[in-house]
């Protein structure tokens, strides 16, 4: 029972490089999310998608790209890394958007960034 | 801004007794609030949610309060227990206060 799978779970990159954050839920959910996690600063959303064929800024989205392939998959992609981006970051599904829906989230990935 | 705010960093309680998390906000069209508990390393996991239009909703162990004029709302644990050790966050999606870390020790 995976829920919401998220690879890799580390990684360290050295400033400029480039690189995309997998995530892929098995819950038929239609909405999915990426957050970024800084100490005592909670969950930021970056881009949600509500539905497949569709995406959208959300609060910090400035140096991210994502790409929905399909029902399942939600990739963030960083383009030109650099150290600020250097956080925890989590996907979540939901079934649909709304601010009643609670979301299920992945086991995070750590991002170092040099 | 922040507008959903958590405003102590940590909690410690004894086991058995009550946990009082609380979290205020600014935005007063805020119409549904969540609480997620995340443990090291995973991902939050949702606990417990209320809409605007209720002061109180509970499930087992965990009830949470709302009130709309002060603009804030509580998570009570009781009784406390070892497993409830976690950093809990508030949220009004998909704004999310900066979390509280909870101890109850033995």
């Amino acid at each position: 029972n995976a829920g919401v799978t998220q690879t890799p779970k580390f990684q360290v990159l050295k400033t400029g490089q480039s690189m995309t954050l997998q995530c892929a839920q098995d819950m038929n959910h239609n909405s999915m999310y990426w957050y970024r996690q800084d100490p005592g600063m909670g969950l930021r959303l970056i881009y949600y998608s509500a539905s497949e064929g569709t995406t959208d800024k959300g609060e910090v989205p400035n140096g991210y790209n994502v790409s929905r392939l399909n029902k399942r998959e939600f990739s963030l992609r960083l383009e030109s890394a650099a150290p600020s981006q250097t956080s925890v970051y989590f996907c979540a599904s939901s079934e649909v958007v709304g601010s009643n829906q609670p979301q299920h989230f992945g086991d995070g990935t750590r991002l170092s960034i040099l | 801004d922040q507008q959903v705010k958590q405003n102590s960093p940590s909690l410690s309680v004894q086991e058995g007794r009550i946990s009082i998390l609380n979290c205020d906000y600014t935005n007063s069209m805020f119409d549904y609030f969540l609480w997620y508990k995340k443990y090291p390393a995973e991902g939050p996991t949702f606990l417990i949610s209320i809409s605007s239009i209720k002061d109180k909703n509970e499930d087992g162990r965990f009830t949470v309060f709302l009130n709309k004029s002060a603009k804030h709302l509580s998570l009570h644990i009781v009784p406390s227990q070892p497993g409830d050790s976690a950093v809990y966050f508030c949220a009004a999606s998909p704004k999310f206060g900066p979390g509280t870390r909870l101890s109850v020790l033995p």
